[in-house]
Parts: C-alpha cells; sequence; structure tokens
C-alpha cells in the first residue's frame, strides 16, 4: 500500500540555521512526489515537486529512490518559513497520499 | 482571480443529522478533489472527479458519503446520518490537468459532528 510517513511533527531551528525536513515514503511503482506547505491562516498551496527539479524560496528537495525518501532542505531557515509542511505522493491515477505533516517554527 | 472556494465555511450537526458541503473549483479546472483531514493529521484522500465523472471514490470511507459533480463545475459532498467520527475539515481541490498535477486547495469546511 501507498504510504508517507514525516516522522517529525514538530521541528524548531533557529533563524540562519539549515532545515531539513524527512519525509520517507513506500510505493511499488514510479513515485511523484510533491511538497505542499501551509502558512498561518492560508490555504495548502504547493511548495514544490520532484521532477521540477526547481528551488523555490530557497528549498529543495530530492528524490534518494534507494532510501525512498523525498527529504525537504533548505541552507538557511528564515522566520517566515515557519508553517506546516505535508509531503505527497501521486500514485495511481489522481491518487494523492499526503503524509502527517511536520510544523517548522522558526526561532529568531 | 478568483481561488476555489467552499461553503459553508463552519458546520456543526447534530449526530444523525444530513449534511451537503459545496467546493466551486477554479474556473476552467477539470480536476476536482475532496479529502478529509482530521485534526492533526494530513488530507486524506476521499474522490476525484475529471469533469462531471467520478473516476475515483476509493477513499469514501463509507456508503454515507456521496459527491457529485453533475455540470463537470460545482462539486456537493454529501454525508448522510452524520457520526462523531464525521467531524474533520474537509478540503476541495482543483487541478487544471496541465500535467503539473498542481492542486490548489480550498480553505476547507470544519465540520463538527456533536
Amino acid at each position: 500500500a501507498q504510504r508517507v510517513t514525516q516522522p517529525e511533527k514538530l521541528l524548531s531551528v533557529f533563524k540562519g540555521a539549515p532545515v531539513e525536513l524527512k519525509c520517507n515514503y513506500s510505493y511499488s511503482g514510479s513515485p511523484e512526489l510533491f511538497w505542499y506547505v501551509q502558512y498561518s491562516r492560508q490555504r495548502l498551496q504547493l511548495l514544490l515537486r520532484h521532477i521540477s527539479r526547481e528551488s523555490i524560496k530557497g528549498f529543495t528537495a530530492d528524490l534518494n529512490k534507494g532510501e525512498t525518501s523525498f527529504h525537504l532542505k533548505k541552507p538557511f531557515a528564515q522566520e517566515e518559513d515557519s508553517a506546516m509542511y505535508y509531503c505527497a505522493l501521486r500514485s495511481y491515477g489522481q491518487n494523492f497520499v499526503f503524509g502527517p505533516g511536520t510544523r517548522l517554527s522558526v526561532l529568531p | 482571480g478568483a481561488g476555489v472556494s467552499q461553503s459553508p465555511r463552519y458546520k456543526v450537526a447534530k449526530r444523525g443529522q444530513d449534511v451537503a458541503l459545496r467546493c466551486d473549483p477554479i474556473s476552467g479546472h477539470v480536476s476536482l478533489f475532496w479529502y478529509q483531514q482530521a485534526l492533526g493529521q494530513g488530507p486524506e484522500f476521499l474522490t476525484y472527479f475529471q469533469n462531471e465523472a467520478q473516476l475515483d471514490k476509493s477513499g469514501l470511507p463509507s456508503d454515507r458519503f456521496f459527491a457529485e459533480r453533475p455540470e463537470g463545475s460545482v462539486s456537493t459532498l454529501k454525508i448522510q446520518r452524520t457520526q462523531q467520527e464525521d467531524s474533520a475539515v474537509y478540503l476541495c481541490a482543483s487541478s487544471d490537468n496541465g500535467g503539473s498535477y498542481e492542486q490548489y486547495f480550498g480553505p476547507g469546511t470544519r465540520l463538527t459532528v456533536t
């Protein structure tokens, strides 16, 4: 069965420190992975997807099929990065599986 | 431009009541998704429409849940004989099917069953 795990419910870092939000998945096919973000009082929105291999707001994520991971990284965290982050997997068709989310808190 | 809208934003229902939740997707978006998000959890897929066709309803938790999108635009999620475990935020999202799979989410409807 398809599954996405995010082991940290809460991650606190100081401003300027590196941040890594972990995501692991289980899927038998060729996965498509996404990171979604929800800022306070805002809607869930797409942050980045692995097929684009892009950097958004300084965040990057690399798909590691050997480790079945898609960790989200940023070298220098900013206070405005504080939000809920969800890793998601597109399985068959348009069936999306979301992880439980990690709340990132960037301290001043 | 207008994003995805959902109504009502909040709904309190007594156990056993029927509820109807509405989603207005972004104009022209072909795909429409419904998710259920329990407190402290990520969104859980319920069902997916492409235009008016419901192509996947594998996530609907029971036959009390029913969704429709008769004209390929507005969608309604109906829950019959609500139970306390139905209390959650119900999210709607739409996508233009341009191959990017980017989903645009609505603000959600918070359903509380008492």
